[in-house]
């Protein structure tokens, strides 16, 4: 079974510029998460799809970033403009799971992340 | 507000010594908990998960709600158990929120 898939693996760019980042989920699993990890602290999570609808972006930070899952499979996280503290590795994780839906393992899924630098 | 808590960025023992990392968590509702791990080079994976009662690589994690406490424990580390460790925590909506992480070294 192929792993959950994400693009590129390192970006350096200059603050003020634009990235974007894309993961490609397990297939057939219906919610998809975007999770900004700074150096030394825990995973973050930006935003949570359900197939392609938003089930939680209470913290992303609206006014610079913005993700899209469109076909509820594939999704883009956009960063513009960036800034020095967005340096940080973006996941991009998968579950089967469905919010409210049957109980299951509750398993995450995770891509090897995309590493971003800001100079 | 809902918050898991790992007091140690660090801990560092010999091999064959036990270990037991701390995580304590505060959540209104049901708590589901979890401990996921990442190895040097790798990505980030699911350890072991609370309602599962299930020893894995030899860990084990017990959910004591009155201490709000899901340590994660070893009685003897190997080489090998040198990651990161993230305590999570689930919420009703599936939302999965983690710990600062506790850096476990093993020394031989």
């Amino acid at each position: 079974e192929a792993g959950v898939a994400q693009s590129p693996r390192y970006k350096i760019i200059e603050k003020r510029q634009s990235v974007a980042f894309w993961c490609n989920p397990i297939s057939g699993h219906a919610t998809l998460y975007w999770y900004q990890q700074i150096l030394g602290q825990g995973p973050k999570l930006l935003i949570q799809f359900q197939n392609n609808g938003v089930v939680d972006d209470s913290q992303l930070p609206k006014d610079r970033f913005s993700a899209e899952r469109l076909k509820g499979v594939d999704s883009t996280l956009k960063i513009q403009p960036a800034k020095l503290e967005d340096s940080a590795v973006y996941l991009c994780a998968s579950s089967p799971r469905l919010a409210g839906g049957l109980f299951d393992t509750g398993e995450l899924f995770f891509g090897e992340g995309s590493r971003l630098t800001v100079l | 507000a809902q918050r898991v808590t790992q007091p140690e960025k660090l801990l560092s023992v010999f091999k064959g010594a036990p270990v037991e990392l701390k995580c304590n968590y505060s959540y209104s509702g049901s708590p589901e908990l979890f401990w996921y791990v990442q190895y040097s080079r790798q990505r980030l994976q699911l350890l072991l998960r609370h309602i599962s009662r299930e020893s894995i690589k030899g860990f084990t994690a017990d959910l004591n709600k009155g201490e709000t406490s899901f340590h994660l424990k070893k009685p003897f580390a190997q080489e090998e158990d040198s990651a990161m460790y993230y305590c999570a925590l689930i919420m009703n909506t599936d939302k999965l929120i983690f710990g600062t992480g506790t850096r476990l070294q093993v020394f031989p």
